[in-house]
């Protein structure tokens, strides 16, 4: 079973420039999550989907930070602009439907803000 | 808020010791709790989870053990190897239905296993 991808990987920009994340989550896993990890910390949730509908983004900074899952099975992760402290690790999970199951994490994407 | 936390931020032990890394949480409404490892440039590994109705529960060389009393979570690492190595995280969750990702984090422990 292929596992969530993102991209890209790495990802360097100047502050005020925006940015994008893709996920791709495991297929058939209606829930998707994006969270935020600031080295040395655990990870932070961001906003969560499930299909095409957002069910959590109380932690999302929604100024600057947008997220979108038109389809219900890919997602994109936009900043703009961004800000030196935005320099993280974004993680993407999913998860399926029903069940206790827990969430499958992709490498995530590592961005500086320089 | 609340939150989850760890006792001890780094942990060096001896290839094949027993190593135990503990976790603090503070929401006595979390039912439901993870253990994730997570390598250098990867995303969180599952390890093991545990429900609240649960004291312990047992995987391959790893055991999680909840003491609700005090609201405290164990990992513990049998005959730890080398490839172990790597931070730990546990993690809580309180939402449960469909939505057993939506996780509130520890800061994590650094496990270095030495030859």
């Amino acid at each position: 079973e292929a596992g969530v991808a993102q991209s890209p990987r790495y990802k360097i920009i100047e502050k005020r420039q925006s940015v994008a994340f893709w996920c791709n989550p495991i297929s058939g896993h209606a829930t998707l999550y994006w969270y935020q990890q600031i080295l040395g910390q655990g990870p932070k949730l961001l906003i969560q989907f499930q299909n095409n509908g957002v069910v959590d983004d109380s932690q999302l900074p929604k100024d600057r930070f947008s997220a979108e899952r038109l389809k219900g099975v890919d997602s994109t992760l936009k900043i703009q602009p961004a800000k030196l402290e935005d320099s993280a690790v974004y993680l993407c999970a999913s998860s399926p439907p029903l069940g206790v199951t827990e969430a499958f994490f992709g490498q995530g994407t590592r961005l500086t803000v320089v | 808020g609340e939150s989850v936390g760890l006792h001890l931020p780094t942990l060096s032990v001896q290839e094949g010791d027993n190593s135990i890394i503990n976790c603090a949480y503070s929401n006595s409404a979390s039912d439901y709790f993870i253990w994730y490892k997570q390598e250098s440039g990867k995303g969180p590994q599952f390890i093991i989870d545990i429900r609240s109705n649960m004291d312990k529960r047992q995987g391959q060389r790893v055991t999680v053990l909840l003491n609700k009393t005090v609201k405290h979570l164990s990992l513990q690492i049998a005959a730890t190897q080398p490839g172990d190595s790597a931070v730990y995280f546990c993690a809580e969750n309180i939402a449960g239905g469909t939505s057993y990702g939506k996780l509130t984090f520890g800061q994590g422990t650094i496990l270095t296993v030495h030859p």
